[in-house]
């Protein structure tokens, strides 16, 4: 089954502590990106990445961090979470831009909770 | 600054009834989408508009986006309670980047 998998689905930690959210594709898909959903606000893009090794940061980038070492797996890095970082987390893949642009793809989501 | 401002924000109606959302954008962008969500649970995929003047059209569901108003509409036809969920537009800023900005969302509410 086509699917984007995130990885926990739920999460509650403490200021300060890092944390990793996982994402894997099985589509084969080039490009991939993390959101966050808070209400009010619709989603809002953290980072995106057109393939391997290559990432760019979307509308809101700060105090978050990626890495695109393999085509399947893109993996949202908190360093150092805040309260304000407490939120709901998609993470998309497509299959590429330019004329083979088709609609992303999204995961469960991950809710975040930063005491 | 990037607008994606989408009216209403909230929208009740009777079964049977039609209504039209709002997508307008402050930038220059060919590309548009239009996503659905039911109450916790992912976004699904309903439309993708790539040109202007371009419409599609899906069930009781019907998009059209018009690029140089930089507007998309999304209009519903006597609306069932199926179709009670938050819809999302989605403007592509960067041609072929793939660089997305959200609309706020209208959550839609079909009552009997």
């Amino acid at each position: 089954e086509a699917q984007v998998t995130q990885n926990p689905r739920y999460l509650i930690t403490v200021t300060g502590k890092k944390l990793t959210v996982t994402c894997s594709q099985n589509m084969n898909h080039e490009y991939m990106s993390w959101y966050r959903q808070d209400p009010g606000l619709g989603l809002r893009q953290i980072y995106y990445s057109m393939n391997v090794e290559v990432t760019d940061k979307g509308d809101v980038p700060e105090g978050y961090k990626v890495s695109r070492k393999e085509k399947r797996n893109f993996p949202l890095i908190l360093e150092s979470p805040s309260p304000n970082q407490t939120s709901l987390y998609f993470c998309a893949s497509s299959l590429g831009a330019g004329e083979l642009y088709q609609p992303q793809h999204f995961g469960d989501g991950t809710r975040l909770s930063i005491l | 600054e990037l607008k994606v401002e989408q009216n209403p924000l909230f929208l009740s109606m009777q079964e049977g009834k039609n209504y039209t959302i709002y997508c307008n954008y402050s930038t220059t962008s060919d590309r548009l989408y239009w996503y659905r969500q039911d109450p916790g649970k992912s976004l699904e995929s309903l439309f993708v508009l790539l040109s202007n003047g371009a419409v599609k059209q899906e069930g009781r569901l019907m998009a059209s986006l018009d690029t140089k108003a930089r507007l998309s509409t999304l209009h519903i036809t006597a609306a069932v309670h199926d179709l009670s969920a938050t819809y999302f537009c989605a403007v592509d800023i960067r041609r072929n980047n793939n660089d997305m900005r959200f609309g706020a969302g209208t959550r839609l509410t079909v009552k009997p």
